[in-house]
C-alpha cells in the first residue's frame, strides 16, 4: 500500500515542450516537497508547500512551477524543459511534527528524459 | 558549497561484518539528522534519526553516532546482510522543514 505515489515513473519529453509530473499521498501530511536529483548528486530541494503556502528555494529556476490543488495532490510543472532538466524528480511529504524533527516520506520518483 | 558530505561513494563489506557509513557537515546550526536507504527504482526510505542533544541512537542492527565537535556522524550496521545493499543518504536540518542531503554512499554487502 503505497503512501506517496508519483506518476508517471518515466517521462520523456521534447526540448521546450511543457511537462507535468504528479504526486499524490494517502498520509494526509500537510507538507509536500519536490526534489531534483541528478546522477551521483544529492537530492536538491526545489520547493515545498506547507499546507497551501508555497515556499520556493532561491536558486530554483523560474522554469519550474508547482501547484497543490488539495492536501493529497501536488504537481511539478516544467514550462520549457531543457536538456539540463533531465533528472529524477522526487516528491516527499511530512507531517507538521516538532519543527525540524519531521521525517520525510518519499515517492519512487519520476525519471524525466528530455530529447 | 556542499554543507553535507558523504566522501565515500561506495563501500563493500562482507556479510556478517560491520558496515560504517560516514557523513560530515559544515553548518553548526544543523540539529537533526536522518539516514535514508534507497534501493534501485524505489524512493528513499527513512532508516534512523538523531537529534543534536544525543550522541547515539540505536534501532536494531542500526546505530547512528553523532560527534558535534567534529561535525561528523556515522551509521553502523551490525551484522551486515546482503539485503542491506543499497545507497545510503544522510540528511541534516537546522530547525526547519527543509533537509540538506549528502550525495550518498553505495553499500554492497557480499555474501
Amino acid at each position: 500500500d503505497a503512501m506517496v505515489i508519483q506518476n508517471p515513473r518515466y517521462q520523456v519529453t521534447q526540448f521546450g515542450k511543457p511537462v507535468t509530473l504528479s504526486c499524490s499521498q494517502t498520509l494526509n501530511h500537510n507538507v509536500m516537497y519536490w526534489y531534483q536529483q541528478k546522477s551521483s548528486q544529492a537530492p536538491k530541494l526545489l520547493f515545498h508547500y506547507y499546507d497551501k503556502d508555497f515556499n520556493n528555494e532561491a536558486d530554483t529556476p523560474d522554469n519550474f512551477q508547482s501547484r497543490r490543488p488539495n492536501t493529497s495532490f501536488c504537481f511539478l510543472d516544467i514550462r520549457s524543459p531543457g536538456l539540463g532538466d533531465a533528472a529524477m524528480y522526487l516528491c516527499a511529504t511530512s507531517i507538521n511534527a516538532d519543527r525540524g524533527q519531521n521525517i520525510q516520506y518519499f515517492g519512487a520518483g519520476t525519471r524525466l528524459s528530455v530529447l | 558549497d556542499q554543507q553535507v558530505k558523504q566522501n565515500s561513494p561506495s563501500l563493500s563489506v562482507q556479510e556478517g561484518r560491520i558496515s560504517i557509513l560516514n557523513c560530515d557537515y559544515t553548518n553548526s546550526m544543523f540539529d537533526y539528522f536522518l539516514w535514508y536507504k534507497k534501493y534501485p527504482a524505489e524512493g528513499p526510505t527513512f532508516l534512523i534519526s538523531i537529534s543534536s542533544i544525543k550522541d547515539k541512537n540505536e534501532d536494531g542492527r542500526f546505530t547512528v553516532f553523532l560527534n558535534k565537535s567534529a561535525k561528523h556522524l556515522s551509521l553502523h550496521i551490525v551484522p551486515s546482510q546482503p539485503g542491506d545493499s543499497a545507497v545510503y543518504f544522510c540528511a541534516a536540518s537546522s530547525g526547519t522543514y527543509k533537509y540538506i542531503f549528502g550525495t550518498g554512499t553505495r553499500l554492497k554487502v557480499l555474501a
